[in-house]
């Protein structure tokens, strides 16, 4: 069955970095699209950013373009999200999740099917 | 982009049916078929409950049910059971490649 385990959170001070991994099994890894989604203490979700199924489209959220990437190791079958110029606001649990297909919307078809249950990452000094 | 509007919560007796609203603009809600709703026990991964505005996945029950009108999008549960309570996010694509979420419902079961 497909399985997402993420890795890589903690506790980091305000302007530093953190890469957060995300290992996937249990379907073909190459074949999808892949996204990050974050939720904040109380807050509800939030997308973060998509990478096509082929890597050669990413898309951010507004709040975080610039200062993250979006990248897949398909050798690994695994998801990275490169976080730099963290602050508070960024204090989450970060979550890799599924596209339906290739990251895109397929004419009559577009929605996220299968999630993991995140990592947490803490932004203060 | 703003997130989606939804209630903060929703209460019903076991069996009795509910709607969860979602609202969003002629951007995401309003323009595109591409609603989803998830069910999220805290501490677990969310479940797709609804995709495409009203397709169901399988193994999903049949008292969930979605809908939509205008810029506005539902989820309905009925016969509500107890291990429906939990938080509900709606999600809809956006006319900038990427997703915008609900701001979450709490159903609880009386």
């Amino acid at each position: 069955q497909v399985q997402l385990m993420e890795s890589g959170g903690g506790l980091v001070q305000p302007g530093g970095s953190l890469r957060l991994s995300c290992a996937a099994s249990g379907f073909t890894f190459s074949a999808y699209g892949m996204h990050w989604v974050r939720q904040a203490p109380g807050k509800g979700l939030e997308w973060v950013a998509v990478i096509w199924y082929d890597a050669s489209n990413k898309y951010y959220a507004d709040n975080v373009k610039g200062r993250f990437t979006i990248s897949r190791d398909d050798s690994k079958n695994t998801l990275y999200l490169q976080m730099n110029s963290l602050t508070p606001e960024d204090t989450a649990v970060y979550s890799c999740a599924r596209d339906h297909k290739g990251g895109y919307c397929t004419g009559d078809s577009c929605y996220i099917d299968f999630w993991g249950q995140g990592t947490l990452v803490t932004v203060s000094s | 982009q703003s997130a989606l509007t939804q209630p903060a919560s929703v209460s019903a007796s076991p069996g009795q049916s509910i709607t969860i609203s979602c609202t969003g603009s002629t951007n995401d809600v309003g323009y595109y078929d591409y609603v989803s709703w998830y069910q999220h026990h805290p501490g677990k991964a969310p479940k797709l409950m609804i995709f495409d505005v009203t397709k169901r996945p399988s193994g999903v029950s049949n008292r969930f049910s979605g809908s939509k009108s205008g810029n506005t999008a539902s989820l309905t549960i009925s016969g509500l059971q107890a291990d429906d309570e939990a938080d509900y996010y709606c999600t809809s694509y956006t006319s900038e490649y990427g997703y915008v979420f609900g701001t979450g419902t709490t159903v609880t079961v009386l």
